[in-house]
C-alpha cells in the first residue's frame, strides 16, 4: 500500500544551525512533491514544490531535494531561527490527488 | 488578495447531533478541497471539487458526511450524525491553475 513517512519525533536544533527534515515514500510515482509549514491552530502554508524531473529547488533559506530512486525528499532550513519553529508537512501528488504525510515538528532553540 | 475563509472556527456538539461547516475559497479558484486533520496527523482528503463537480470523494464517509459546492464557489460540509471519532480540525483549501493549495484557518470540531 502507499505510504508517506515523516519522522514523527520532534526535531530540536540550535539557532543558526541547518535543520534537515526527511520525507520517505513507498508505492508512489509522484508527479511532484510539496512542503508545507503549519503553525498551531492554523492551516498549512505552501513553501516549495519540486517535480519528479528536478533534483533540487531553493528559495531563500530553504532547499528541497528529491531522489526518486531512494524515494526520498530532504527539506533543509539553513541558518535556522526560532521563528522557523513549526510543523512541516510533505505532500505527494499521485495519480489524481495530493496526499499529506503526518508532519515533523521542528523546534529551534535560541 | 483575500484568503480562504471558513466558519465557524470552533464547534462543540454532542454525538449524534449534526453540524455544518462553510468555506469561501479564493476568488477564481476552480478547485476546492475539504480535509480532516486529526491531532498529530497530516490532513486527510475528504472530497475534491472542480467547479461544482466532485473529482474525488473516495475517503468521504458517505453514510454520515456530505458536501456540496453550489455555483462553483462556496462550499458546505455536513456531518449527520456526528460520532466521537469525528473530533478533528476540518480544513478547506482552494487551488488556482498552479499546483499550490491555499488553506483556510480550519474549523475545530469537538464531539462529546
Amino acid at each position: 500500500s502507499q505510504k508517506i513517512e515523516q519522522n514523527s519525533e520532534a526535531l530540536n536544533i540550535q539557532e543558526g544551525k541547518t535543520a534537515t527534515l526527511t520525507c520517505n515514500y513507498t508505492n508512489y510515482s509522484p508527479a511532484y512533491l510539496q512542503w508545507y509549514r503549519q503553525d498551531p491552530g492554523r492551516g498549512p502554508v505552501f513553501l516549495l514544490l519540486i517535480r519528479e524531473n528536478e533534483k533540487e529547488k531553493r528559495k531563500e533559506r530553504l532547499k528541497v531535494t528529491f531522489d526518486t530512486t531512494l524515494k526520498q525528499s530532504l527539506f533543509h532550513i539553513t541558518a535556522s531561527q526560532p521563528a522557523d519553529s513549526a510543523t512541516y508537512l510533505c505532500a505527494l501528488k499521485g495519480y489524481q490527488k495530493v496526499t499529506f504525510g503526518t508532519g515533523t515538528k521542528l523546534q529551534v532553540i535560541p | 488578495e483575500a484568503g480562504v475563509a471558513q466558519s465557524p472556527r470552533y464547534k462543540i456538539i454532542e454525538k449524534r447531533q449534526s453540524v455544518a461547516f462553510w468555506c469561501n475559497p479564493i476568488s477564481g479558484h476552480a478547485t476546492l478541497y475539504w480535509y480532516q486533520q486529526i491531532l498529530g496527523q497530516g490532513p486527510k482528503l475528504l472530497i475534491q471539487f472542480q467547479n461544482n463537480g466532485v473529482v474525488d470523494d473516495s475517503q468521504l464517509p458517505k453514510d454520515r458526511f456530505s458536501a456540496e459546492r453550489l455555483k462553483g464557489v462556496d462550499s458546505t460540509l455536513k456531518i449527520q450524525p456526528a460520532k466521537l471519532e469525528d473530533s478533528a480540525v476540518y480544513l478547506c483549501a482552494s487551488r488556482s491553475t498552479t499546483d499550490t493549495q491555499y488553506f483556510g484557518p480550519g474549523t475545530r470540531l469537538t464531539v462529546l
